[in-house]
């Protein structure tokens, strides 16, 4: 199975943007991105996914790397609820709707 | 709309005990999965109903099981409870079996067991 690297942790300032690494150097052609948080004492939140073009939405751009080996999830503005861990998963349109989460990375957000 | 709730929040069990943990997923989602998660890891996927049938299962023994209802919610049942089971359980609902490998999962708060 495809799997991802991620930092095990991050550090970025209030209000400045943070860009969060994943390499996933066994991709398949199937395998979608997917990245998800999780705030303290909560369930993991959906964030953002894509195949092979970068994505934007409200909450985080995702930029993928021509050959698919690694992307970066971009929060503009970090602000201190982005505190979180950030997992990035790679799902297998063809397969078993299993998510396979890594231990992600912890982003702490300083004042 | 509600979104994904589980319950109970908390509960203590002992070794060889039994458990069943609830999910209520979201409305018009008829896809549930459940997913384990020990301290300071991240989730491990247990299996998925889909219209009431399980269609996909992670590495776990056969005394994990589960139902989906037809309302789609579902439970998740543990039985000889071990020590290792302690971890947080959490449900994750999707609207659709087919699509939902492409799309988004919404995860409720879970269930938090400990195992003594």
């Amino acid at each position: 199975d495809a799997k991802t690297t991620q930092p095990n942790s991050m550090e970025s300032n209030e209000e400045e943007p943070v860009h969060l690494p994943c390499n996933h150097s066994t991709i398949s052609g199937t395998d979608y991105i997917h990245w998800y948080r999780q705030l303290p004492s909560q369930g993991p939140e959906y964030v953002i996914h894509g195949l092979t073009s970068n994505v934007n939405n409200r909450m985080a751009s995702l930029a993928i790397a021509e050959d698919r080996k690694s992307s970066t999830l971009i929060l503009h503005r970090a602000t201190l609820r982005d505190a979180a861990v950030y997992y990035c998963i790679l799902r297998d349109s063809q397969g078993n709707n299993d998510m396979r989460f890594g231990a992600g990375t912890r982003l702490t957000v300083k004042p | 709309e509600t979104g994904v709730t589980q319950s109970p929040t908390h509960l203590i069990k002992t070794r060889g005990q039994q458990v069943t943990l609830r999910c209520s997923s979201q409305s018009g989602h008829n896809t549930v999965s459940w997913y384990q998660q020990a301290l300071g890891q991240g989730p491990q996927f247990i299996f998925q109903y889909y219209r009431e049938e399980e269609n996909g299962r992670g590495n776990f023994p056969p005394r994990f099981s589960g139902l989906q209802f037809p309302n789609y919610s579902s439970e998740l049942n543990v039985n000889a409870l071990e020590l290792d089971d302690s971890a947080l359980y959490l449900c994750a609902s999707s609207p659709s079996g087919l699509s939902a490998n492409t799309g988004e999962l919404f995860f409720g708060e879970g269930s938090r067991l400990t195992v003594l």
